[in-house]
């Protein structure tokens, strides 16, 4: 199975700290993405990291991606409450139809 | 928003009546997908549609019946649902081709099966 793990599964911080979380998935891919889900919402996709990319920045967020140990980190810096939400990791190849989502972290920012 | 809509948001139903979800894109997109989001776990893709062609079925019990009649559409056809069927679903839409496969979802339907 592609299925990608999520680690921590909950995480608790308060406001102006860093959050780190961490993808682990089994098999090549193509590109590795984030989503993020407020609670009972559908995703939004976040960042899309390709597989011959190391990092990536798009605003608060930086994506580290270590193909030889089929990881991944999303980093969001200075957070806020309203970062608050479930972060999933999503890996796509070409051989599949779809992409493969792991099971999430759960972000709690204390304002 | 993300240029993908659900109906209804929320649904009650029993065991046996029938009911429909519908999802509409309207991003152009060529490519609409069901995932059933169930508390602590994954989740889980239940159907693909490219083309409007259904190119995936991941195993899904007969009493969930997808339709794509257009590539703006998609329903799925609900009958003689369990309780364990219970669970969020979401729609989603891409461009297939593009080689990203970034998805973008629709809110969801929460399905309370009684």
């Amino acid at each position: 199975s592609q299925q990608g793990e999520e680690d921590p599964q909950a995480l608790s911080i308060q406001e102006g700290e860093n959050a780190t979380m961490n993808c682990s998935y089994k098999t090549s891919i193509n590109n590795l993405q984030w989503y993020r889900q407020n609670s009972g919402r559908g995703l939004v996709h976040l960042i899309l990291i390709r597989s011959n990319e190391r990092e990536k920045h798009s605003g608060r967020l930086r994506v580290t991606l270590d193909t030889s140990k089929k990881s991944s980190s999303l980093l969001i810096t200075a957070s806020r409450a309203a970062d608050t939400a479930s972060y999933f990791c999503a890996t796509f190849y070409t051989g599949r139809r779809a992409l493969t989502f792991g099971s999430g972290t759960r972000l709690q920012v204390q304002p | 928003e993300t240029g993908v809509t659900q109906t209804p948001r929320h649904l009650v139903m029993g065991m046996t009546n029938k009911k429909s979800l519908k999802c509409e894109q309207h991003l152009g997109h060529n490519a609409m997908y069901w995932y059933k989001q169930s508390a602590k776990k994954p989740l889980e893709l239940m159907f693909v549609y490219s083309l409007e062609e259904r190119v995936e079925n991941n195993s899904v019990p007969s009493r969930f019946s997808p339709e794509c009649p257009n590539s703006s559409h998609l329903f799925l056809h609900l009958h003689t649902l369990q309780p364990e069927d219970s669970a969020l679903y979401l729609c989603a839409s891409s461009q297939r081709g593009a080689g990203q496969e970034t998805q973008y979802f629709g809110p969801g339907t929460r399905l309370l099966v009684l």
